[in-house]
Order: structure tokens, then C-alpha cells, then sequence
């Protein structure tokens, strides 16, 4: 009965590759959102998605490139991955209403080691 | 642009002392603040939120309070046990920026010794 569940937990690759992060939630939210927290613990947002609509772009390199196939599924592509990707990224979601935020989910997060 | 600031950035105590941590935005156009937890190799897990009309939110041990006109919040822990040693951030959801958007503080790393 996991709310926010992402595959892999862990991801070690080499510079160059391509590889895909996947999400899930099961707790029926409108929007979904990728984080990257970098080795200082800082954590910043990368995208969001409401009912598959992509609405936050961060200034994020064009090497990334989320999907989002449905509402309940938010996937994350990397290509040509390099040394700095390297962080745990963290896959959340939660209820937008039109003037409040509800409480954001977050999933236990993927951890990418780029070698 | 809505920065967020926490202070201390570590604390360490004994158990059983009531304990405060701080956050500060310097932006107080916001739709609400949210205090989150985050043990070591596992994600965030949401303690409290705080819409910005509220003045304070209660779970348990746990208060948060809002003062959002002068940007600051604090999560006051009460009788602190060593299972409350975590990583604690602030986020706050800025109006003028997208709904849902949240940003973080650099978190307290909270240490209960017993």
C-alpha cells in the first residue's frame, strides 16, 4: 500500500548513458513532481506535472525529459548522463486546488551514481 | 526570488529537552509553509502545514507556528526522544510562482542523544 513508490532505489551508470527513473502514486493526486536533492542536502525542484500537463520547468538541461503517461504515473528520462547528475532524485505528489496547496508526498527517492 | 533559511544548521541534545528549530523567508507572499522530516537514505515525510492565513498547526510533540509577515516559522518539539533525530526542512509555496511550487531550506540536522 505504498502512496509514492519509484524504480530504481538505486542507479549506478556511466557517463554517457541514458537511463530512466519511473513513478508511481497511488493516492489519487492531480500533480505530480520530480526533485533533485545534490550531496549538500539542497533540494530543488526540476518539474511538475497536473493531469499529465507539464506546469514548473525549472532551469533544467534539455537532457532531461520527464513523461508523464497518466495522473498517477511520472517518469524521468536522462540522456547522455554526466558527473553532476549525480544526486537522489525524489519523485513527489500531491492535491492543487485553485488558490491552496495541499501537503506534498514524496517517494523514498533514487539514488544516481554517474561513474 | 522567495529564499528560505534555516537556523541552526545542526543540533545536537540530550533527551527530554524541549527544543525549537527555526526557518526564515524573506518572501512573505505565500500560499502556506510545511515542516518535513527526512531520516538518513529515505525520503521526506510531511510533519505539518501551515496554510497562510494560520497562525500555528499542532501534531502531537510537534507545533509549528507562522509569523508571515515578518517571514518566520518555528517547529518547537517537545520532550525530544532519540527517534526524532532526523533531517528537518522548511519549504514554503510562494504565490506569484506556480501552485505547487515549493522551496526548501537547507534543513537542521537534529541529533537526540540519550
Amino acid at each position: 500500500d505504498t502512496a509514492v513508490s519509484q524504480t530504481p532505489k538505486y542507479l549506478v551508470t556511466q557517463m554517457g548513458n541514458d537511463k530512466s527513473i519511473k513513478c508511481e502514486q497511488n493516492l489519487g493526486h492531480d500533480t505530480m513532481y520530480w526533485y533533485k536533492q545534490d550531496s549538500k542536502k539542497f533540494l530543488k525542484i526540476m518539474f511538475s506535472y497536473n493531469n499529465k500537463e507539464l506546469i514548473i520547468n525549472e532551469t533544467v538541461p534539455n537532457r532531461f525529459s520527464p513523461k508523464s503517461p497518466d495522473k498517477a504515473h511520472l517518469n524521468l528520462h536522462i540522456n547522455s548522463l554526466e558527473l553532476g547528475d549525480s544526486a537522489v532524485y525524489f519523485c513527489a505528489s500531491s492535491h492543487t486546488g485553485t488558490s491552496t496547496a495541499d501537503t506534498q508526498y514524496f517517494g523514498p527517492g533514487t539514488r544516481l551514481t554517474v561513474l | 526570488k522567495q529564499e528560505v533559511t534555516q537556523i541552526p544548521a545542526a543540533l545536537s541534545v540530550p533527551e527530554g529537552e524541549n527544543l525549537v528549530l527555526n526557518c526564515s523567508f524573506t518572501d512573505s507572499a505565500i500560499y502556506n509553509l510545511q515542516w518535513f522530516r527526512q531520516d538518513p537514505g529515505k525520503g521526506l515525510t510531511s510533519l505539518l502545514l501551515i496554510q497562510s492565513s494560520q497562525r500555528e498547526q499542532t501534531s502531537g510533540r510537534l507545533n509549528a507556528s507562522l509569523d508571515k509577515s515578518s517571514g518566520r516559522s518555528t517547529l518547537y518539539i517537545a520532550a525530544s526522544q532519540p527517534g526524532d533525530s532526523a533531517t528537518y526542512l522548511c519549504a514554503v509555496s510562494a504565490r506569484g510562482s506556480t501552485l505547487g511550487r515549493l522551496y526548501f531550506g537547507r534543513g537542521t540536522q537534529l541529533t537526540v542523544w540519550p
